[in-house]
């Protein structure tokens, strides 16, 4: 059972490149989220999917895009990395919207330069 | 809207130290409240959670009572390893929003 997974570990990026952070989860858990953590600022949601098809903004979700077209899979995309979105990503993943026990991934480091 | 702070770190203690973190909280609504940890290198991981007023999570030697007359749960260890070192994360979660909000993180330093 891996659990949450995420690749890369490790990225860095030109200003203006394009990448997608990818996020695949196993136990068919229905609310899968990404945050971004930036010190001194905790965790931030960038955006949210209650279910395959449907995706929704967090609170940061300018830059970035999503989609879910399966239950196992929610990718990142960044469209033209900036500096501003240098920071440690992480994928997660609950059994239900309604579930408040998210279970988290390892992260990616991101460098934008 | 809701919110979450936790006391300003970093924290280093000793050893066998007792540990207390701060958080206090705003919310809308009656929110559930939760610690995570993580550790070095990894995601985060649920501690220990409380769903009403009056509650005490606990898990690993770590406890936290939820106080709705003061809006805090504060977590506290009697005696600290070296193992706890770690950054912990006071976080919210209300129903009505279907989301985690997250305190800024207390980076905690155990030093042998």
């Amino acid at each position: 059972n891996a659990g949450v997974t995420q690749t890369p570990k490790f990225q860095v990026l030109k200003t203006g490149q394009s990448m997608t952070l990818q996020c695949a989860q196993d136990m068919n858990h229905e609310y899968m989220s990404w945050y971004r953590q930036d010190p001194g600022m905790g965790l931030r949601l960038i955006h949210y999917s209650v279910g395959a098809g449907i995706t929704d903004q967090g609170e940061v979700p300018n830059g970035y895009n999503v989609s879910r077209s399966t239950t196992e899979d929610f990718p990142l995309r960044l469209l033209s990395a900036a500096p501003s979105q240098t920071s440690v990503y992480f994928c997660a993943s609950s059994y239900s919207r309604e579930s408040y026990e998210q279970y988290f991934g390892p992260g990616t480091r991101l460098t934008v330069t | 809207g809701n919110s979450v702070t936790q006391m300003e770190g970093p924290v280093t203690l000793s050893e066998e130290a007792f540990l207390t973190i701060n958080c206090t909280y705003t919310a809308t609504g009656y929110p559930s409240l939760f610690w995570y940890v993580q550790y070095p290198g990894e995601g985060l991981q649920l501690l220990l959670k409380a769903t009403k007023a009056d509650d005490k999570g606990s898990n690993k030697g770590f406890e936290a009572t939820y106080r709705k007359e003061t809006t805090s749960f504060h977590l506290e260890k009697g005696s600290v390893q070296v193992s706890d070192s770690a950054v912990y994360f006071c976080a919210l979660f209300v129903t009505s929003g279907s989301r985690l909000t997250f305190g800024e993180g207390t980076q905690l330093t155990v030093n042998p």
